[in-house]
């Protein structure tokens, strides 16, 4: 079944804590994202890919990192710098400049407890 | 960068009503996209429309591109239709990456 998927769903962190959300897709895309999405808001950037190896920091990317070191994974850490990670985490994909329609998983909701 | 507004952000319904979604943008973009955001948080893909009109099912959208706006309309709305529905785009200034418009809260009554 192909997709995107983010693992874990629900995700608990004590403060001064990393943790590491888990995005895989097996669309062959060649773009991935990560959005943060707080109670009532939009979605706001965090980083995104659009290679193998190389990634950008999008609007809000303090207290965040991420690698691309294959094709269909793209892993999120939130760092203990990051002063306010409780929220909902979006992954997303999409298949290159000349289709650039984008698609998301499921979410990973962080909580800190 | 650019500006997404959405309006309006609430909106009730009774169920069998129609209504219309409206997203306006504050340059030229390449990619306009609506999504449906259910109650468990994900975001469905209802239509890729950077110009034109498209139609699926009760659902059809009209992007006017010179005039920076884009319409949602959903006809004869059922309690499945609630949620949240959001406009984003890019543009040439954003690579591939989106801007979300802050969503329009539908809820759609029995």
């Amino acid at each position: 079944d192909g997709g995107i998927t983010q693992s874990p769903k629900y995700l608990f962190r004590k403060e001064g804590q990393n943790v590491t959300l888990s995005c895989e897709q097996n669309l062959n895309h060649d773009a991935m994202y990560w959005y943060r999405q707080d109670p009532g808001q939009g979605l706001r950037l965090i980083y995104y890919s659009q290679i193998v190896n190389d990634f950008q920091k999008g609007d809000i990317a303090e207290g965040y990192s991420v690698s691309r070191e294959k094709k269909e994974s793209f892993p999120l850490t939130v760092t203990s710098a990051q002063k306010n990670p409780t929220a909902f985490y979006l992954c997303a994909s999409s298949p290159g400049p000349a289709s650039p329609e984008a698609f998301f998983g499921q979410g990973t909701r962080l909580t800190v407890v | 960068g650019i500006q997404v507004e959405q309006s309006p952000p609430d909106l009730i319904l009774q169920e069998g009503a129609n209504s219309t979604l409206r997203c306006n943008f504050s340059d030229s973009v390449n990619n306009l996209q609506w999504f449906h955001q259910n109650p468990w948080g994900q975001l469905i893909n209802l239509f890729y429309i950077p110009s034109g009109t498209k139609q699926n099912g009760r659902l059809s959208a009209t992007t006017v591109a010179t005039e920076r706006y884009s319409l949602l309309y959903i006809s004869s709305s059922q309690t499945t239709d609630s949620g949240v529905y959001f406009c984003a785009v890019t543009y040439s200034g954003s690579a591939r990456q989106l801007t979300f418009g802050s969503g329009t809260q539908l809820t759609v009554l029995p």
